[in-house]
């Protein structure tokens, strides 16, 4: 799977949107990006996730370049809840035979919302 | 709503005891995982099941061992083999194992050792 870089915390107030960058520049073209949130003592949340198009569902908007190298996870309205620690996964959609199956975190990027 | 249930929260093992996690799903999923992760550190995949009755050893499946009896349940014991138990479990299971939908988790069970 790619190697992702996301910076290590970010701050946002809270209304305002939030940007949350990932860098992926090795990606190869049958891998998605996935991202997933862990808020303090909690299990993982999944997110978003997209191959080449932009998506969006209630949580966020996935915004990914054109080369698909990097990619962006918006929060609209971030609110005090969305406090938490972010993370940007790229791995191939679907069992290619190797070990993509099991997910692994880097060290995400923790957003911070205040009030 | 489906989701994932983990249980208990909260677990303290003693010494040389046997002590198991349940999970269960209610989302119709084939696959199922567990893994674990441990403070300032990323998740390690314990064991996965594709399908019901068929499981597969992780990256550190000693000390510890599942069953899949039933599609939405797949209970983890942790064994006194176990050396060092301590850490946060998490149960996560997808659509297929061969798909590109994502795994989602449940909350986790924390595991202590009196």
């Amino acid at each position: 799977d790619a190697k992702t870089t996301q910076p290590t915390s970010m701050d946002c107030a809270e209304g305002r949107a939030a940007n949350l960058p990932c860098n992926h520049s090795t990606i190869s073209g049958n891998e998605y990006v996935y991202w997933y949130r862990q808020i303090h003592s909690q299990g993982p949340q999944y997110i978003i996730h997209g191959l080449k198009n932009n998506e969006t569902n209630e949580m966020a908007s996935l915004i990914i370049t054109e080369d698909r190298k990097s990619s962006t996870l918006i929060l609209p309205h971030a609110t005090l809840r969305d406090t938490a620690v972010y993370y940007c996964i790229v791995r191939v959609g679907g069992y290619s035979g190797g070990s993509n199956y099991k997910l692994t975190f880097g060290k995400g990027t923790l957003l911070t919302v205040n009030p | 709503d489906g989701g994932i249930t983990q249980s208990p929260k909260y677990l303290f093992r003693k010494e040389g005891q046997n002590v198991t996690l349940s999970c269960e799903q209610n989302l119709n999923h084939d696959a199922m995982y567990w893994y674990r992760q441990d403070p300032g550190q990323g998740l390690r995949l314990i064991y996965y099941s594709q399908i019901v009755n068929d499981f597969q050893k992780g990256d550190i499946a000693e000390g510890y061992s599942v069953s899949r009896e039933k599609k939405e349940s797949f209970p983890l014991t942790v064994t006194s083999a176990q050396k060092n138990p301590t850490a946060f479990y998490l149960c996560a299971s997808s659509i297929g194992f061969d798909s590109n939908q994502p795994q989602h988790f449940g909350d986790g069970t924390r595991l202590s050792i009196l």
